[in-house]
């Protein structure tokens, strides 16, 4: 079983739909999860951290589950611009290991 | 702009040379990273620098020479490389082990 899953996609969808990711991981020692975007050719850039609690940044809400291991990420209201591959990262372990691990990635377009 | 700058952003090379890879941080990060990405898949982990010491290597073959000179900058030396070895390298930096990763833009490799 690999470390962090997820579903590879893709995912197409109109603008203005919201679209819903997970993400599942292994490790329940795991201390910190991201959600990061990719876009073709370019490099990782970081789109939320995941709290216990939750937490939304405008269109988008992350969730953690500790309980069944897994994030979620919602997009809401769609845009052409959300298209690109969407990064689950966990950091593997411990405090200190300074073992960051990604999923596959789930690539997402929006379709006008 | 990303904080993380990488030299080159492109580099061409034949199986006989040897070259490097630059990357240098100021924002007073102590976990330094390098990453490989190849088309369509997740960034790789291939060493850690925490504190200037290497921390962890991910079996990367001895073709692949990680060099710390001090706390802001990071090298990845070349020598012998196979054309499997063309990707993607990014160079990521964070302040402890489990906050969020800063990317730099990658240095895409091409092995003749």
């Amino acid at each position: 079983r690999k470390e962090v899953e997820q579903d590879p996609g893709p995912f197409n969808v109109p603008e203005g739909a919201t679209v819903a990711f997970n993400c599942t991981y292994s490790n329940s020692a795991s201390q910190s999860f991201f959600w990061y975007r990719q876009d073709c050719r370019k490099e990782p850039k970081l789109l939320m951290s995941v709290y216990s609690s939750g937490n939304e940044d405008g269109r988008f809400t992350a969730q953690l589950n500790r309980a069944s291991q897994y994030i979620s990420l919602l997009i809401r209201d769609s845009k052409l611009s959300d298209s690109a591959t969407y990064l689950c990262v966990v950091n593997g372990g411990t405090s200190g290991t300074y073992k960051y691990i990604f999923g596959t990635g789930t690539r997402l377009k929006v379709l006008a | 702009d990303t904080e993380v700058t990488q030299t080159p952003k492109h580099l061409v090379m034949g199986m006989t040379n040897k070259k490097s890879l630059k990357c240098e941080q100021h924002m007073g990060h102590r976990a330094m990273y390098w990453y490989k990405q190849k088309a369509k898949k997740p960034p790789e982990l291939m060493f850690v620098y925490s504190y200037e010491k290497l921390s962890i290597n991910e079996s990367v073959p001895s073709r692949f020479s990680p060099e710390c000179p001090n706390s802001s900058l990071l090298n990845l030396h070349l020598h012998a490389l196979q054309p499997e070895d063309s990707a993607l390298y990014l160079c990521a930096s964070s302040r402890l082990g489990t906050g969020e990763l800063f990317f730099g833009e990658g240095s895409r490799l091409t092995v003749l």
